[in-house]
């Protein structure tokens, strides 16, 4: 069973609009949570990083929350554009490990 | 600009020929990850490698699949002979560590894929 949850599967919004992805993760022990987003044809890139000490992250229009309590994780793309339409991959490291935990991704597609 | 880069970016064979791909990781990185990618699997780790020297291939099958860093510069993925399940998104990525596993918060930096098709 995967250890990383995502939410929805796809979702479609129109441009200019807001909208949140959910990641629930049972990895442990927990050191941090990433989010990348990765465009058709490329690889991921990292969007960002969140240890167990923050709760809120932000990287211009996405914001990123962590509740380590209930290992639940959001990503919240604020006044989307054309370009963020991508698939958006949940990761989680095993504490002191090399190994990546993936969540299977939402796919966002912004529609003008 | 550094970047992981990847050759080639696009691959058809036919079954049973022998695919090579390459990557160069990123100067001054001493980590790099092969991962393969599909609809149904999402990504998958086959090879891990630090200092050039492997230290995790349990992710590839090992009859067909063999990876390699003749240098610094260079890593391989080699199948011989390939298969049409062996279609699929190849990734490598690259990172830096100070111990024989990545300290929690270290990155991977993925380079672009190469989208095999075995025919």
């Amino acid at each position: 069973k995967n250890q990383v949850e995502q939410s929805p599967q796809s979702l479609i919004i129109l441009e200019g609009k807001n909208c949140t992805l959910q990641c629930n993760y049972t990895v442990s022990p927990f050191s941090n949570l990433r989010w990348y987003k990765q465009d058709t044809g490329r690889g991921p890139v990292s969007l960002t990083i969140m240890t167990f000490s923050e709760n809120t992250k932000s990287n211009g229009r996405y914001t990123a929350t962590l509740d380590a309590d209930t290992k639940q994780s959001s990503l919240h793309i604020t006044a989307s554009q054309l370009s963020d339409s991508a698939s958006y991959i949940c990761v989680v490291p095993r504490s002191n490990d090399y190994k990546l935990s993936f969540g299977a991704g939402t796919t966002v597609t912004v529609r003008a | 600009d550094a970047r992981v880069t990847q050759t080639p970016r696009d691959k058809v064979t036919e079954m049973g020929q022998e695919v090579t791909m390459r990557c160069q990781p990123i100067l001054g990185h001493n980590t790099v990850f092969w991962y393969r990618q599909t609809m149904m699997q999402g990504l998958e780790l086959l090879a891990y490698f630090r200092n050039r020297a492997p230290l995790d291939d349990s992710g590839m099958p090992k009859d067909r699949f063999s990876a390699e860093m003749p240098d610094a510069t260079l890593a391989t993925l080699k199948i011989q002979p390939s298969e049409p399940r062996d279609s699929a998104v190849y990734f490598c990525a690259s990172g830096w560590t100070i111990s024989d596993r990545a300290p929690p918060n270290n990155e991977q930096f993925f380079g672009p894929g190469t989208r095999l098709t075995v025919l």
